[in-house]
């Protein structure tokens, strides 16, 4: 009974090609992120929903559009990949906004690599 | 800036005691929170202070000194599944999660 799911895990594509990656939470959560994990394993926080509407959109290319069609789902779509957008992407969800000690549930992950 | 420091890597042996230290400089504090994350999967809760002491869950503790901007982690009586990165990260003033790079422990038997 998968809490965060998404998709693919693996990602092999071609610098200048156009990308998703889904991410759905069965958990009842009202926020859910995007977070990009590079080589040096730093998390970095790029999108945040909070039922449906965008609160969190950090200093991203705007190559990246986040889209959220209800508050259990947040795609990610990249349009002309570059070799740096080469990393980990973890989407993640938490019962409530951004106060208290809301617990972060992360999905698998999704590997991306730009040839 | 807002920084997070941890140690890259640490050895340990099975069985033993390993503290990760925490130390975090960021605008504001709401809570600090550790997650493992073992190779290749996603980070997984661990434990969350927001009030200075000790946090105690089972074979692990959690303190926090706020004045001193520190935490650490306490992995007591090690197992091999140990072996994972263990990540810091504060909340600040705006409620944002400040991560650090994490902790990479080894385990030997």
């Amino acid at each position: 009974d998968t809490a965060v799911s998404q998709t693919p895990k693996y990602l092999v594509t071609q610098m200048g090609n156009d990308k998703s990656i889904k991410c759905e939470q069965n958990l009842g959560h009202d926020t859910m992120y995007w977070y990009k994990q590079d080589s040096k394993k730093f998390l970095k926080i790029m999108f945040s929903y909070n039922n449906k509407e965008l609160i969190i959109n950090e200093t991203v290319p705007n190559r990246f559009s986040p889209k959220s069609p209800d508050k259990a789902h947040l795609n990610l779509h990249i349009n002309s990949l570059e070799l740096g957008d080469s990393a980990v992407y973890f989407c993640a969800s938490s019962p409530h906004g951004s106060s208290g000690a809301n617990v972060l549930t992360f999905g698998a992950g999704s590997r991306l690599t730009v040839l | 800036g807002q920084n997070i420091d941890q140690p890259t890597e640490m050895t340990a042996t099975e069985g033993a005691i390993v503290q990760i230290n925490c130390t975090y400089q960021t605008s504001g504090f709401n809570g600090l929170f550790w997650y493992q994350q073992h190779a290749g999967e996603a980070p997984t809760f661990l434990s969350y202070n927001v009030l200075d002491g000790l946090e105690e869950k089972g074979r692990f503790s959690s303190f926090l000194s706020r004045s001193k901007g520190y935490s650490y982690l306490l992995l007591k009586e090690l197992q091999m599944k140990d072996s994972a990165s263990y990540l810091c990260a504060v909340k600040d003033s705006n409620y944002q999660l400040i991560w650090g790079a994490g902790t990479k422990l080894i385990i030997k038997p």
